[in-house]
């Protein structure tokens, strides 16, 4: 079974406007982590934000917010105010169990901002 | 600096020619691992090291070998390569404080075999 799903293979945001990426996970372990990363044209795997699944509050990081609902298995990323930068893959990502540290990621979503 | 060094960036090779893929990390880490990177399949793990001298199967290990000699070094080892590992390969360590776990990529090795 899928452990990460992103069911948006791509998406097109005008820049200045937020854009949400949706990622759904499926564990039933208690204790995890959710991670989203973005990648760049240049390839390299840049860590954006993280999520505790003990955690009380939704992560935020600068433009940067998930929006987590434990109930639904669901890490939606939401990025603010888009900039041209901002064009990239963007891939969520799991960690389950203690003392486990395998990563299992979606197969990403293509962000493309538009001027 | 804190890093994960990976060598080559790009390698195109031919099928059946022994290669190797380099990684260092300067952080001290235990645990390393790596993955690569298939279009609509995001990232899947191939090989773990919780610790020098000890490595195991990841999800997709076939073709692959590794080892871990050292703290700091994880190559990744494709005895007889074949067209269908050509693929993005990156090189993870990480580490946990309390209950939070990091991880710290390296810069991907495109690798193309024909």
């Amino acid at each position: 079974a899928q452990k990460i799903t992103q069911t948006q293979p791509g998406m097109f945001v005008q820049e200045k406007e937020a854009v949400t990426l949706d990622c759904t996970y499926d564990t039933s372990d208690p204790s995890y982590g959710l991670f989203w990363y973005k990648q760049p044209s240049s390839g390299e795997m840049i860590f954006l934000i993280y999520q505790g699944s003990y955690d009380q509050q939704n992560a935020t990081e600068g433009r940067y917010s998930l929006n987590f609902q434990k109930a639904r298995k669901s890490a939606n990323l939401v990025i603010s105010a888009s900039q041209l930068g901002d064009s990239a893959m963007y891939f969520c990502a799991m960690r389950e169990g203690r003392g486990d540290y395998k990563l299992s990621f979606g197969a990403g979503t293509t962000v493309t901002v538009r001027a | 600096e804190a890093q994960v060094t990976q060598n080559p960036r790009y390698l195109i090779t031919v099928t059946g020619k022994k290669l190797t893929v380099t990684c260092s990390q300067n952080m001290n880490h235990e645990y390393m691992s790596w993955y690569r990177q298939d279009p609509g399949l995001g990232l899947r793990q191939i090989y773990y090291s919780m610790n020098v001298e000890v490595t195991d199967k990841g999800d997709v290990p076939e073709g692959y070998k590794v080892s871990r000699k050292e703290k700091r070094n994880f190559p990744l080892i494709l005895e007889s390569p074949s067209p269908n590992q050509t693929s993005l390969y990156f090189c993870a360590s990480s580490f946990i404080s309390g209950f939070n776990y990091g991880y710290t990529f390296g810069s991907g090795t495109r690798l193309t075999v024909v």
